[in-house]
């Protein structure tokens, strides 16, 4: 069954720490994304990233950064964590085909404290 | 640049009983169109897409939408629902052929089955 494989799916973090939040999907797709999902907000798009080495910013970028060493690999780095990014983040990915669709990973629920 | 529009926030409805989720999109390219289920505690799971072709598609869970290009709607429905598809659903939009992968979502609708 193919899928996409978040690190985490509870994680709680200290204000000001680096954290690490790793996808990795087995489908050998090209497109991978970060969004996090708050109540009454739905999805907001963090960033993306059309091939290995490459990222685009997506609609919410601050305080965030990402890396894609790996084709299979996503990784989504928060460089100083703050309350306000305490949030569900989900990661998916889809292949060059538009007509795919995504597929999300379960979920990472962070908790800055 | 595409919008997604989900009508109603929160929608209860009794076992048993047909239920519609409305969702209009706007855009300036021919997109495609989905519909998502996220479950408490996890991800989003595609539940159906509109490609081109027939306007009526169907999808899992027994689930079905209607694409109307006239009203830009995508509403999903289902005859007869169930205790277990207490959920969200959203609505998004990508475009089809140009404007890069990115797919915009709706805001979603809580979906509350009750017995």
């Amino acid at each position: 069954d193919v899928k996409v494989t978040q690190s985490s799916r509870y994680l709680v973090k200290r204000t000001g720490e680096k954290v690490f939040l790793e996808c990795v999907q087995d489908m050998d797709h090209e497109n991978m994304f970060w969004y996090r999902q708050d109540p009454g907000l739905g999805l907001r798009l963090i960033y993306f990233s059309y091939d290995v080495k490459m990222k685009e910013k997506g609609d919410i970028p601050e305080g965030y950064s990402v890396s894609r060493e790996k084709k299979e690999r996503f990784s989504l780095i928060l460089e100083s964590a703050s309350t306000n990014q305490t949030s569900m983040y989900l990661c998916a990915s889809t292949p060059r085909d538009r007509g795919y669709g995504y597929t999300f990973g379960s979920g990472t629920r962070l908790t800055v404290v | 640049a595409q919008s997604v529009t989900q009508l109603d926030s929160q929608v209860p409805v009794f076992e048993e009983a047909p239920v519609e989720l409305r969702c209009n999109y706007s855009s300036s390219v021919s997109v495609y169109l989905f519909w998502y289920v996220q479950y408490p505690n996890q991800g989003l799971q595609l539940l159906l897409k509109y490609l081109s072709g027939s306007t009526l598609v169907k999808g899992i869970n027994g689930f079905e939408a209607e694409f109307n290009k006239s009203q830009t709607s995508f509403h999903l429905r289902k005859p007869s629902v169930h205790i277990s598809d207490t959920a969200e659903y959203f609505c998004a939009v990508s475009p089809s052929n140009t404007g890069g992968f990115k797919t915009i979502f709706g805001a979603g609708t809580r979906l509350f089955v009750k017995a």
